[in-house]
């Protein structure tokens, strides 16, 4: 399963938007970027998801590089809600979802 | 919909007892997940499931055994509660298709499980 790294975390201020990073550099070809949320101790919630191409949706936008080794997840207008950790997750072939560490982000007034 | 279901929400075990947390989706999902997240941690994949009579192991499955006799039902069995096993834990679904794929998956509420 290939890895992902990410920092631990990150702050932002209200209102500007959140980029946060994550590299992948063993993704394999077939292998999807995955981002979820975890806000204090709920259950996790699914963000969004790219193969190669940027995608977008209402929650986020995701940006993928070229070569695939890394993505950036961007909250474009952060509030104090988008306040929890973010896991960047690459999906291994069986549909098995490993979690790392992810980035614990602030947003802050 | 329901969406997935998770009891008890929270219990308190002594050493050596055993439990099933259950855990119930309503979505029609074939694949159905057990992960255990300690204090301060990321999630541990425990075991998963892609259909019913089907079970793996994922990252941590020592300690625990799951079954998969129905499509809405995976329950997780903790035969002899250690310490260790002191968690929170949360089932997951997801619909992997051939066609619609997206992997997302939808979590339950969790269950707080202490072993003293």
């Amino acid at each position: 399963d290939a890895k992902t790294t990410q920092p631990p975390s990150m702050d932002c201020a209200e209102g500007r938007a959140a980029n946060l990073p994550c590299n992948h550099s063993t993704i394999s070809g077939n292998e999807y970027v995955y981002w979820y949320r975890q806000i204090h101790s709920q259950g996790p919630q699914y963000i969004i998801h790219g193969l190669k191409n940027n995608e977008t949706n209402e929650m986020a936008s995701l940006i993928i590089t070229e070569d695939r080794k890394s993505s950036t997840l961007i909250l474009p207008h952060a509030t104090l809600r988008d306040t929890a950790v973010y896991y960047c997750i690459v999906r291994s072939q069986g549909g098995k979802l490993i979690f790392g560490q992810g980035t614990e982000l602030s947003v802050k007034p | 919909n329901a969406g997935v279901t998770q009891t008890p929400k929270f219990r308190i075990l002594k050493i050596g007892q055993s439990m099933t947390l259950q855990c119930a989706q309503d979505m029609n999902h074939n694949y159905m997940y057990w992960y255990r997240q300690d204090p301060g941690m990321g999630l541990k994949l425990i075991y998963y499931s892609v259909g019913a009579g089907i079970t793996d192991k994922g990252e941590v499955p020592n300690g625990y055994n799951v079954s998969r006799s129905t499509t809405e039902d995976f329950p997780l069995r903790l035969e002899l509660a250690a310490p260790s096993q002191t968690s929170v834990y949360f089932c997951a679904s997801s619909y992997n298709g051939l066609i619609a794929n997206t992997g997302e998956l939808f979590f339950g509420e969790g269950s707080r499980l202490t072993v003293l």
